[in-house]
């Protein structure tokens, strides 16, 4: 069975630019989380979507957004890139909104690089 | 908000020799709690979880972990490491974020080093 998939693993922008990323939950799994990890810092919470509908959002700018397509998959997308936006992206997906009863499988995530 | 502190940012630890990664978090209500480990240039893998009922937590690879509400910690033990548990592991602890949903808040991480 195919895991978590994220595209493009790597990549490399410039300040100012926008970015998509992309995720493949694992299927049968209708919800996915993203999160970012900055080098040397533990994920942080970005967002949330289950059945194609925004369910959290954390602390970050408008920059920053998302959405579900019906097929599940999902788009994170960054505008104006900052150098701070450099990262590792990951998704998670689950099969509801819950953690407790569900639990979460990451992908390998995607290394953005701004310059 | 919920808050994880992972007190160690790095355990060295001599090959087959016992570990205790040490984790605390911030909450006076009912929390599901998890260990992740993360090798080099890879995601998260779930390593254990707490989630109800016995308190400590094993996993298929010779980890544990020890839940305790008092003192609101989830430390993580092996008694004998191998090389290959060499890797990143991060604690993390259920949030509600609104809308039936919640979200995992992460420690900053313990890097631990197995020396041959």
């Amino acid at each position: 069975d195919a895991g978590v998939t994220q595209s493009p693993t790597h990549l490399i922008k410039t300040r100012g630019q926008h970015v998509t990323l992309r995720c493949s939950p694992i299927s049968g799994h209708k919800s996915v989380s993203w999160y970012q990890q900055v080098l040397g810092q533990g994920p942080q919470f970005i967002f949330q979507y289950y059945e194609k509908e925004e369910r959290g959002r954390g602390n970050f700018p408008d920059r920053f957004s998302a959405r579900q397509f019906p097929n599940y998959s999902s788009e994170l997308n960054v505008n104006a890139l900052l150098l701070g936006d450099s990262a590792l992206y990951l998704c998670a997906s689950s099969l509801g909104p819950g953690t407790g009863t569900y639990g979460y499988t990451f992908g390998s995530g995607t290394r953005l690089t701004v310059v | 908000a919920q808050s994880v502190t992972q007190l160690d940012s790095q355990v060295p630890v001599f090959e087959e020799a016992p570990v205790e990664l040490r984790c605390n978090y911030s909450s006076s209500v009912s929390v599901y709690l998890f260990w992740y480990v993360q090798y080099p240039n890879q995601g998260l893998q779930l390593l254990l979880k707490y989630l109800s009922g016995s308190t400590l937590v094993e996993s298929i690879n010779g980890f544990e972990a020890e839940f305790n509400k008092s003192q609101t910690s989830f430390h993580l033990r092996k008694p004998s490491v191998h090389i290959s548990d060499t890797a990143e592991y991060f604690c993390a602890v259920t949030e509600y974020s609104g809308a039936g949903s919640y979200q995992l808040t992460f420690g900053k991480g313990t890097k631990l080093s197995v020396i041959p």
